[in-house]
């Protein structure tokens, strides 16, 4: 099936290092979303952009809306221990009802106390 | 329910044999989304429910695969002769219709093994 192109697939950082991680995607995309993974769990809604280039923070997490529409990207501040686990990007491509996603193969995180 | 509850939390099953998957969406939520995530792999879109009725059953991988959805509450996956690629973790995830995608919430997920 369709998948976003999320990168890097791993990263392996210390305690208060920052983090960054993108998506891209040949399609033009009308939502773009960051969730984290925890083992046994569903994917938890970090960020949502709606609009070209709009930029959006929720604490130390900021990610972006690329202007093409076509790639998002994520950044973490000051990371911490309890960051670890997969992050996703995801993308709906259409307006409505249908919120059909269209997801990333993940960027796992692991922090170094 | 105050989530999305899916149940069993994990099903080992043999190959050949028919399997069903369950999902308590949060109470109104009119939309209900099935995806399955196979290891090391993003979420595979498998079909929509808006109420009972299906408008979107695009990524359901083949005739073996089917799901309904009752009352406008609890949906069922069956996959019948299951298959050891069918071995994954299908999630469920439910929303009211609009809003913000704050609402779009997923369950814990069903981990299926084919042996």
């Amino acid at each position: 099936g369709q998948q976003l192109n999320q990168s890097p697939q791993s990263m392996f950082i210390q305690e208060g290092e920052d983090v960054s991680m993108n998506c891209t995607s040949s399609s033009i995309f009308n939502t773009w979303l960051w969730y984290k993974q925890d083992p046994g769990e569903g994917p938890v809604l970090l960020i949502a952009l709606y609009k070209a280039g709009e930029l959006t923070s929720n604490g130390r997490l900021t990610a972006q809306f690329g202007i093409t529409r076509k790639d998002s990207f994520l950044n973490i501040s000051a990371s911490i221990p309890s960051d670890v686990g997969i992050y996703f990007c995801a993308g709906q491509l259409n307006a409505g009802n249908n919120r059909k996603l269209i997801w990333g193969l993940g960027t796992s995180l692991a922090v170094n106390p | 329910g105050a989530g999305v509850s899916q149940s069993p939390s994990n099903k080992v099953t043999e190959k050949g044999k028919d399997v069903e998957l369950r999902c308590d969406p949060i109470s109104g939520h009119t939309a209900l989304y099935w995806y399955r995530q196979s290891l090391g792999q993003g979420l595979e879109f498998l079909i929509y429910f808006q109420g009972n009725s299906a408008p979107d059953k695009s990524g359901l991988p083949s005739d073996r695969f089917s799901a309904e959805r009752t009352g406008g509450s609890v949906s069922t996956l069956t996959i019948q002769r299951t298959q050891q690629e069918d071995s994954a973790v299908y999630l469920c995830a439910s929303s009211p219709t609009g809003g913000g995608w704050d609402g779009y919430t997923f369950g814990s997920g069903t981990r299926l093994t084919v042996v």
